[in-house]
């Protein structure tokens, strides 16, 4: 069936350095990638999204990339601080009920 | 803030019982969706509705239901509850009815806590 494969589950980072996060998905008729954060005991909420006719895409310190090829996307932050510190989701579109299927979270920790 | 509001915020109750989960979307929204949150664990969509009728269902267990009203606001209802139906439910809301194809906005969720 469909997927998400969402990796690593845990990345823990120097406060300064980058994180990157990676997802897989099955279905190659995905054409909506987002990514969300969750802060603990928050709401999900939308940082950055891609859509398929898109190999890119900046806001400020976070970028989202896209391989339609390898059916995969990133999310790079650079130069990540304290407030970073939290649950990342990533999600694709699926062709079967136009829903998102979700990866399973990575739990991002910036150290001091 | 996202525009969506959840009610209640906190739900303490017993095995057995039945709880309605409200939700009220953003301004302008036509589609409304619930996903479960078990502790430490990711979203699981349950089910989405779009301008009063059920769009889409996922893993929604038969003890669950929910329903829109003609203003928008929508009811998750879950019955016989289970020590293991403890979670956060969030209710998320955007315009279009593909969810897959258009930014979903989150409410603050409701924390259930079955004993």
């Amino acid at each position: 069936g469909e997927n998400v494969e969402q990796h690593p589950s845990t990345l823990s980072v120097q406060e300064g350095d980058s994180a990157v996060i990676k997802c897989t998905y099955s279905d190659s008729a995905s054409n909506y990638f987002p990514w969300y954060k969750q802060e603990l005991g928050k709401r999900p909420q939308l940082i950055i999204d891609i859509r398929s006719n898109v190999g890119e895409k900046k806001d400020q310190r976070i970028a989202v990339t896209l391989n339609k090829t390898a059916k995969h996307f990133s999310l790079h932050i650079t130069e990540t601080q304290p407030e970073d510190s939290a649950v990342y989701f990533c999600a694709a579109s699926m062709r079967s009920n136009y829903q998102l299927i979700w990866g399973a979270g990575t739990k991002l920790i910036i150290k001091p | 803030d996202s525009g969506v509001t959840q009610t209640p915020k906190h739900l303490i109750t017993a095995t057995g019982q039945r709880v309605t989960l409200r939700c009220s979307p953003r301004s302008g929204d036509l589609s409304v969706y619930w996903y479960q949150q078990s502790l430490d664990q990711g979203l699981q969509f349950l089910i989405q509705y779009y301008n009063g009728e059920e769009r889409a269902k996922g893993n929604i267990l038969e003890r669950f239901s929910a329903q829109q009203f003609p203003d928008l606001h929508s009811e998750l209802n879950l019955s016989s509850l289970e020590l293991g139906d403890s979670a956060l439910y969030f209710c998320a809301s955007s315009v279009d009815a593909r969810g897959g194809l258009d930014t979903q906005y989150f409410g603050p969720g409701t924390r259930l806590t079955v004993l």
